[in-house]
């Protein structure tokens, strides 16, 4: 069965420790991986999309990587503003044989970074 | 560029009642899909539009429904609201028909059922 599998759902740091969230997906056909950054009470902020693996991309102190079942975001000297959830999501398939696809999220990683 | 807009953001309805929530896309952008967010089940899908048809629906009740207008704006209706209705509603949007394009998130309608 197609899913996402998020992990740890929580991680602690301090600040300046550098750390990896996972993504494992199990999809036959990757149309995308997305990542996602949520903060309390407002929308997914966009991060990063990955097509195909090896690909990575880079935002500040933010990396993400792409296999072909998994990707990770790496997070370089993390400082207290990057406490958030991170969200991965891929689409799958619509179901019954359709060709439409939805996005399906994992159930995030809750990142807290301390002074 | 704006982005995402969703109206409402806070709603208090009580059970039984209808709520109706809408959703303005980014300019050019012609899909828009729903998702309910709980603590529990985390981000699920509902639907999506796209050129005001619906082309995809999540595993929800037909009290969930939708629609979409010619400017691609969306509104989202529940009828009979019930107390686990209450979540966080978002909607995004993305240039073409889902598959592979990117969703743009607006800031959600937090909507609660007494």
């Amino acid at each position: 069965e197609d899913q996402v599998t998020q992990s740890p759902e929580a991680l602690r740091l301090q600040e300046g420790e550098s750390s990896s969230l996972n993504c494992s997906y199990t999809v036959s056909g990757l149309r995308g991986l997305f990542w996602y950054r949520q903060d309390p009470g407002k929308g997914p902020e966009f991060l990063f999309t990955l097509y195909s693996a090896g690909e990575e991309k880079e935002k500040e102190r933010l990396k993400a990587t792409l296999t072909k079942k998994e990707s990770f975001l790496h997070i370089t000297a993390p400082k207290p503003e990057d406490s958030a959830t991170y969200l991965c999501a891929v689409y799958l398939t619509g179901g019954s044989g359709g060709s439409n696809y939805k996005l399906t999220f994992g159930k995030g990683t809750l990142l807290t970074v301390n002074p | 560029k704006a982005g995402v807009t969703q109206t409402p953001r806070y709603l208090i309805k009580t059970r039984g009642q209808q709520v109706t929530l809408s959703c303005s896309p980014i300019s050019g952008h012609r899909s828009v899909s729903w998702y309910q967010q709980t603590p529990g089940q985390g981000l699920q899908f509902l639907f999506e539009y796209f050129s005001e048809t619906q082309r995809n629906k999540g595993n929800f009740p037909g009290r969930f429904s939708g629609r979409q207008f010619s400017n691609s704006r969306s509104e989202m209706n529940v009828s009979t609201l019930e107390l686990g209705d209450s979540a966080l509603y978002l909607c995004a949007s993305s240039k073409g028909q889902g598959g592979a394009d990117t969703q743009y998130f607006g800031p959600g309608t937090r909507l609660t059922v007494l």
